[in-house]
């Protein structure tokens, strides 16, 4: 079955500190694949996304994540954590010719001053 | 600005009773999502709706039915309340085409439903 797993439920960082949060998802031939992000008491605003045309991706606030086809991995990182950061991420897969995409269980991540 | 609205932000509901969530969004968008976010389990995919009158059950579609009567607005309904449904609602679109594609879903800021 199609999954994808987020492998920290929680991170905790200093403020100024790299941020690394990782996402594994199952093999598919074309998997699409997306970061949202989720403030307290907000819906869930799309980060970045791969679109298979670069397999590094830019996106909102200074975040980035690498495509890893070899290693199924799509992680989710920052140069340097600012408090506004904290929030949870959630990593989601949707694949061509299915229907819905597929979300993982979410990493919440504390920034520290 | 693209706007996906959810009619109430928070509900609290007596067991049994008869629960409407609605959601419009006001981008044109053919398909329509209710999910269930509970703490380390994500979102799950209730029911979704790729037009008009049109609607397919999701992972968890037990407890719950749907309303689609107009493209820009689809409703989630309980129709007897659980307090096992205490949950955060979460509503979310996306054109036709875009699932499993690079399209974006587009969310609303949920309604968190608490069942006594």
């Amino acid at each position: 079955a199609q999954s994808v797993t987020q492998l920290d439920s929680h991170v905790s960082v200093s403020e100024g500190t790299p941020v690394l949060l990782r996402c594994n998802y199952s093999s598919s031939y074309s998997p699409s694949l997306f970061w949202y992000v989720q403030h307290p008491n907000k819906g869930l605003q799309l980060l970045l996304k791969y679109t298979s045309a670069a397999t590094l991706v830019k996106g909102i606030n200074g975040f980035e994540a690498e495509f890893k086809k070899s290693e199924t991995s799509f992680h989710l990182t920052k140069p340097s954590a600012h408090m506004s950061d904290a929030a949870e991420y959630f990593c989601v897969v949707s694949y061509t010719g299915g229907f819905k995409t597929i979300f993982g269980a979410g990493t919440r991540l504390f920034v520290k001053a | 600005d693209v706007k996906v609205t959810q009619s109430s932000r928070y509900l609290v509901k007596r067991t049994g009773e008869k629960v409407f969530l609605e959601c419009v969004q006001d981008m044109d968008h053919e398909n329509m999502f209710w999910y269930r976010q509970d703490p380390g389990l994500g979102l799950r995919l209730i029911y979704f709706s790729y037009d008009v009158k049109m609607k397919e059950k999701g992972d968890i579609p037990e407890g719950y039915s749907v309303s689609r009567e107009k493209k820009e607005r689809f409703s989630l309904i309980l129709e007897s309340a659980s307090t096992n449904q205490t949950s955060m609602y979460l509503c979310a679109s996306i054109r036709a085409g875009g699932v499993g594609g690079t399209d974006t879903q587009y969310f609303g800021p949920g309604t968190r439903l608490t069942v006594l």
